[in-house]
């Protein structure tokens, strides 16, 4: 089976812009979550959407927002973008069930805000 | 608060010993959890779990600990190749129990170095 795939793997944009990331998940998972790693606070949990409802939310502003589509793939988009958004955005597959899930993670979007 | 604690930023090995990366976490309510091993500029690849009903479980080189009185769990690796220098990170489910479905709590992570 193929892994889960993100694209772009790099982006450059400015203070002010939106960006949109994709994910596609492992064949047959329904579950997606997304996460920011950074260097000082680590890997973050952003939002987890499961057959196109988002059934969870970290603590991030409204400014991080998601979506996920029939087929299970899913986007994330963050508007208004701050330096402080520079980060690794890496996005988590999973069969979505209750209880012991393992989520299988991309190779990551690395995000630079100038 | 760090819910999910790797207190050793890095350990190093060598080739063919044991190498032991610990973990701690405070939620009780944790039912599951996971190791995953990480390069930079890539995403954690998924390496063993364990299910808080278990206490151990093992996949070749690798078997993870879990001492749910202590709120404690280990990865042992044996033995050490070098090709396993990376970072390891251990995280933790709350699931069902927690309300929590689909978000795992990460610790920071440790730096492993094996030396030939």
């Amino acid at each position: 089976k193929a892994g889960v795939t993100q694209t772009p793997r790099y982006l450059i944009k400015t203070r002010g812009q939106q960006v949109t990331l994709s994910c596609s998940p492992i064949s047959g998972h329904r579950s997606v979550s997304w996460y920011q790693q950074t260097p000082g606070q680590g890997l973050q949990f952003l939002f987890e959407y499961f057959s196109e409802t988002q059934r969870n939310k970290g603590n991030f502003p409204g400014r991080f927002s998601g979506r996920q589509f029939s087929n299970s793939r899913s986007e994330m988009n963050v508007s208004t973008l701050e330096l402080g958004d520079s980060a690794l955005y890496l996005c988590a597959s999973s069969q979505g069930q209750w209880g012991t899930d393992t989520q299988y993670f991309g190779p990551g979007t690395r995000l630079t805000v100038l | 608060d760090q819910q999910v604690k790797q207190n050793s930023p890095s350990l190093s090995v060598q080739e063919g010993r044991i190498s032991i990366l610990n973990c701690d976490y405070t939620n009780s309510m944790f039912d599951y959890f996971l190791w995953y091993k990480k390069y930079p500029a890539e995403g954690p690849t998924f390496l063993i779990s364990i299910s808080s009903i278990k206490d151990k479980n093992e996949d070749g080189r690798f078997t993870v600990f879990l001492n749910k009185s202590a709120k404690h769990l280990s990865l042992h690796i044996v033995p050490s190749q070098p090709g396993d220098s990376a970072v390891y990170f251990c995280a933790a489910s709350a699931g069902v129990n927690g309300g929590s479905q689909g978000n795992l709590i990460f610790g920071k992570g440790t730096k492993l170095s094996v030396k030939p």
